[in-house]
């Protein structure tokens, strides 16, 4: 498709319960970032591919947290044994990662998650 | 986590007037950029910025990268109701990992 993909747009989950996020990049950007959007807030950086290489995850809050991209191109977000401050929009972006145009990032729709 | 300065943090203007909303950080950045933000939707990128002092404009829209590297502002001319949202600043130091502001909330009254 022509922009990023995520899916679910929306996601339940009951606290304790595991939960996978996917993004789905542009085609041919070879960066792919994941944010975390708090209600009120602005997204906050968690993790950071360059390709199927997951160069920077500083931000991810737990080890409850893991993301992979094992092919260099669709990424996915796992969140295990999910807890209501894990209820956030989860936001995927990706950028072509060739000089200054490596930090234009084009956002996602984003998944909702509600934890109850 | 770190989040830049960003005010105001909501306005209310008539359609017609023109904006301003500005980022502030600690930090020295490489590269700001501006994005939209609409209920339910994906941050929409309206402006990137690579220099210091560099002036950019994007229709109505027009940014400046600071001279100190450390802030940036934003001004939308003659607001339309479609203006309405949530404008994010973002910076960017030695990587590609964005830092983003707290938002500024636009409402355009007709």
């Amino acid at each position: 498709g022509a922009g990023v993909s995520q899916s679910p747009r929306y996601k339940v989950a009951k606290r304790g319960q595991d939960v996978a996020l996917r993004c789905d990049p542009i085609s041919g950007h070879v960066s792919l970032f994941w944010y975390q959007q708090a209600l009120g807030q602005g997204p906050e950086f968690l993790t950071y591919f360059q390709n199927e290489a997951q160069l920077d995850k500083s931000g991810l809050p737990s080890d409850r947290f893991f993301a992979e991209r094992p092919e260099g191109s669709v990424s996915t977000l796992k969140i295990q044994r999910t807890q209501q401050e894990d209820s956030a929009v989860y936001l995927c972006a990706s950028s072509l990662s060739q000089g200054r145009w490596g930090t234009e990032a084009f956002f996602g729709q984003g998944t909702r998650l509600t934890v109850v | 986590g770190q989040q830049l300065n960003q005010s105001p943090q909501s306005m209310f203007i008539q359609e017609g007037e023109d904006v301003s909303m500005n980022c502030t950080s600690s930090s020295i950045f490489n590269t700001w950029l501006w994005y939209k933000q609409e209920p339910g939707e994906g941050p929409v990128l309206l402006i990137a910025l690579y220099k210091a002092g560099e002036l950019t404009s994007n229709g109505r829209l027009t940014a400046q990268f600071g001279i100190t590297r450390k802030d940036s502002f934003l001004n939308i001319s003659a607001s339309i109701p479609s203006d309405v949202g949530i404008y994010f600043c973002a910076g960017a130091g030695g990587s590609e990992k964005l830092v983003f502001g707290k938002g500024t909330k636009l409402t355009v009254n007709p």
